[in-house]
């Protein structure tokens, strides 16, 4: 098992409402990525948090937002959720800069808009 | 832009048998290539990767990949299958190329190990 710990592990949203997902990264790591899988795919990648900031971001619409905070935790908030939303998402903490490293992954969050 | 490609749904294998799962890539550059293991309800584990070197790179759970350059080709193998290795599997590779460590995921392939 990774050090990387997500809350909560299941959740049923209702279409419009707006969620908020968290995820504690691996001791020694700083970079924070997040990633939507939906049922049959592969995972998809949102976005990555480094220094608070986020510097990079897949083809995910404004309403997909995060945060990281100074213990390198974060968080992923969605607005406005459309029945698409549903889906496990994963997150997965790196080092920054460092390629060649594996990024560890959280258990996930099985998001179900209804 | 990087990709990676896994073209098999499901493999089926009986245990005690080898089993090969197949990976190909597109990458500018150098590729760092991972393989991740994932079961049920659960999130990805990490089993392998290419960085540099040997081409056969050894991981977690007996499992072992085979990177060739001229076939662009990254296969996940394991000499004798078990029943727990029954799981889905993804090949993915790190996009490089746009200053941050985002991974490109294959769609994944169901492994079924039979008794």
């Amino acid at each position: 098992e990774t050090g990387v710990t997500q809350s909560p592990t299941h959740l049923i949203k209702t279409r419009g409402q707006q969620v908020t997902l968290r995820c504690s990264s691996q001791s020694g790591h700083n970079t924070v990525s997040w990633y939507q899988q939906a049922l049959g795919q592969g995972p998809q990648f949102i976005f990555q948090y480094y220094r608070e900031e986020e510097n990079g971001r897949g083809n995910f619409p404004p309403r997909f937002s995060g945060l990281q905070f100074p213990n390198y935790s974060s968080e992923l908030n969605v607005n406005a959720l459309e029945l698409d939303d549903s889906a496990l998402y994963l997150c997965a903490s790196s080092v920054f800069g460092q390629a060649g490293t594996e990024a560890f992954f959280g258990q996930g969050t099985r998001l179900t808009v209804v | 832009a990087q990709s990676v490609a896994q073209p098999e749904d499901q493999v089926n294998v009986a245990e005690g048998n080898p089993l090969t799962v197949k990976c190909t890539y597109s990458v500018s550059g150098n590729p760092y290539l991972f393989w991740y293991v994932q079961y049920p309800n659960r999130g990805l584990q990490f089993l392998l990767k290419y960085i540099t070197g040997d081409n056969l790179v050894k991981g977690s759970y007996g499992f072992e990949a085979e990177f060739n350059k001229s076939q662009t080709s990254f296969h996940l193998k394991k000499p004798s299958a078990l029943v727990s290795d029954s799981a889905l599997y993804f090949c993915a590779v790190r996009d490089v190329g746009t200053g941050f460590q985002k991974l490109v995921f294959g769609t994944g392939t169901r492994l079924l190990v039979s008794p």
